[in-house]
């Protein structure tokens, strides 16, 4: 079986702050990791991806995520967040043999001026 | 459609009613994917379907959950005599399949339908 947690469910952050999403996968098999956005009242839509490579990723609007094997993790980082960043984000795991992608439990962030 | 395309974007209906809630995916994306939003959860997994190939109905929750696709595109997913529970967002995504294996494949996401079961 797998599984992912987001360990927080809610993190406001300043304006300009760096602002760090954990996320922990539990999986027996070779994964692929995302991480989604969804905006108020709107679709997830694709941050970025790790597949395969490099274990630092970069995705859209200064996101960049980390996979580490070891700790079985992927967590996204932005050093700086705008409100606009005001969102909830969500961890996603896919295997090889698999189809659905299995989803955390997502992290509201909100930005505060 | 330049996205996935999702209706109706909210719908009320009393318990024990009948839904149909609609998905129109991206032209060309093979992969068709319902999942549903609850309140405070995470996106769970209802029904998947690629191409032809029979479809991966392992996350319904119960008999009274239903989903087609008819010729490769349109898909609709049924909830028959509705209960409270199944007050929640049912979102639907298309893909395309990548050579990695359907696990690394990117979705795109409708906005979602919003069902309140009163």
């Amino acid at each position: 079986a797998q599984s992912v947690t987001q360990l927080d469910s809610q993190v406001p952050v300043f304006e300009e702050a760096p602002v760090e999403l954990r996320c922990n996968y539990s999986s027996s098999v070779s994964v692929y990791l995302f991480w989604y956005v969804q905006y108020p009242n709107q679709g997830l839509q694709l941050l970025l991806k790790y597949l395969s490579g490099s274990t630092l990723v970069k995705g859209i609007n200064g996101f960049e995520a980390e996979f580490n094997k070891s700790q079985t993790s992927f967590h996204l980082r932005k050093p700086s967040v705008h409100i606009s960043d005001t969102a909830e984000y969500f961890c996603a795991l896919g295997r090889a043999a698999g189809n659905k992608l299995t989803f955390g439990g997502g992290t509201r962030v909100l930005v505060k001026p | 459609g330049a996205g996935v395309s999702q209706s109706p974007s909210n719908k009320v209906t009393e318990k024990g009613k009948d839904v149909e809630l609609r998905c129109d995916p991206i032209s060309g994306h093979t992969a068709l994917y319902w999942y549903r939003q609850s309140l405070g959860q995470g996106l769970e997994f209802l029904i998947y379907f690629q191409g032809n190939s029979a479809p991966d109905k392992s996350g319904l929750p119960s008999d009274r959950f239903s989903a087609e696709r008819t010729g490769g595109s349109v898909s609709t997913l049924t909830i028959q005599r509705t209960q409270q529970e199944d007050s929640a967002v049912y979102l639907c995504a298309s893909s395309q399949v990548v050579g990695q294996g359907y696990g690394a494949n990117v979705l795109t996401f409708g906005a979602g339908s919003r069902l309140t079961v009163l």
